[in-house]
């Protein structure tokens, strides 16, 4: 089975790093790129940024190229989000994607990591 | 940034035809992809390239494009179907390859 597996919910406070983590399995993890979208509570989906494990070519999305880190360590087929210093507007369930090629879109979703920055 | 317009909320009875709308002025020239997603639940793909279905969605699910606005059909709508959907297309210079709309709730009365 083609899946996305996400690392549980953090609690943080501001100022804190995080770095959540996306296991693929079931498929050629490095052929595939991977995202990753933001949903704020009550709120919408935002694509945030993506890499391709096979060259960890990544792109960002303008509103949140600096703002976060996009990595991926292909050895053991896991994309990451990273922070360097949390705010408490970062709080949101965070879903990897898997970018489909000849779909041209994330046909494979996590199950989401909740991150809540608070004092 | 580059937007995609959606109708906050539609409401309609079971079994009839649910309609949402998605507009952007870069449609005409990208394709356009349609999620689903229910309380408490990730995301599902339903439609990808304006109108193809991956396998496993229902046969009531439809999209088309004209001009620029894309529509997702649901047919027969079920009980089932209430949920939020969500259009995704880029802006036609490649800065915003992955936008989503602003959702549209979908009621089943």
């Amino acid at each position: 089975e083609v899946q996305l597996v996400q690392s549980g919910a953090e609690v943080k406070k501001p100022g804190e790093s995080l770095k959540i983590s996306c296991k693929g399995s079931g498929y050629s993890f490095t052929s595939y790129w991977i995202g990753w979208v933001r949903q704020m509570p009550g709120k919408g989906l935002e694509w945030m940024g993506i890499i391709y494990p096979g060259d960890s070519d990544t792109r960002y999305s303008p509103s949140f190229q600096g703002q976060v880190t996009i990595s991926a360590d292909k050895s053991i087929s896991t994309a990451y989000l990273q922070w360097s210093s949390l705010k408490a507007s970062d709080t949101a369930m965070y879903y990897c994607v898997r970018k489909n090629g000849d779909y041209g879109a994330f046909d494979i979703w996590g199950q989401g990591t909740m991150v809540t920055v608070s004092s | 940034s580059y937007e995609l317009t959606q109708p906050p909320s539609v409401s309609v009875s079971p079994g009839q035809t649910a309609r949402i709308t998605c507009s952007g002025d870069a449609l005409p020239k990208q394709y356009a992809y349609w999620y689903q997603q229910k309380p408490g639940q990730a995301p599902v793909l339903v439609i990808y390239k304006d109108s193809e279905r991956p396998s496993g969605i229902p046969e009531r699910f439809s999209g088309s494009s004209s001009g620029t606005t894309v529509t997702l059909t649901i047919s027969g709508v079920q009980a089932e179907d209430e949920a939020d959907y969500y259009c995704q297309s880029a802006d036609s210079s490649g800065t915003y390859p992955w936008v989503f709309g602003g959702g549209t709730k979908l009621t089943v009365l």
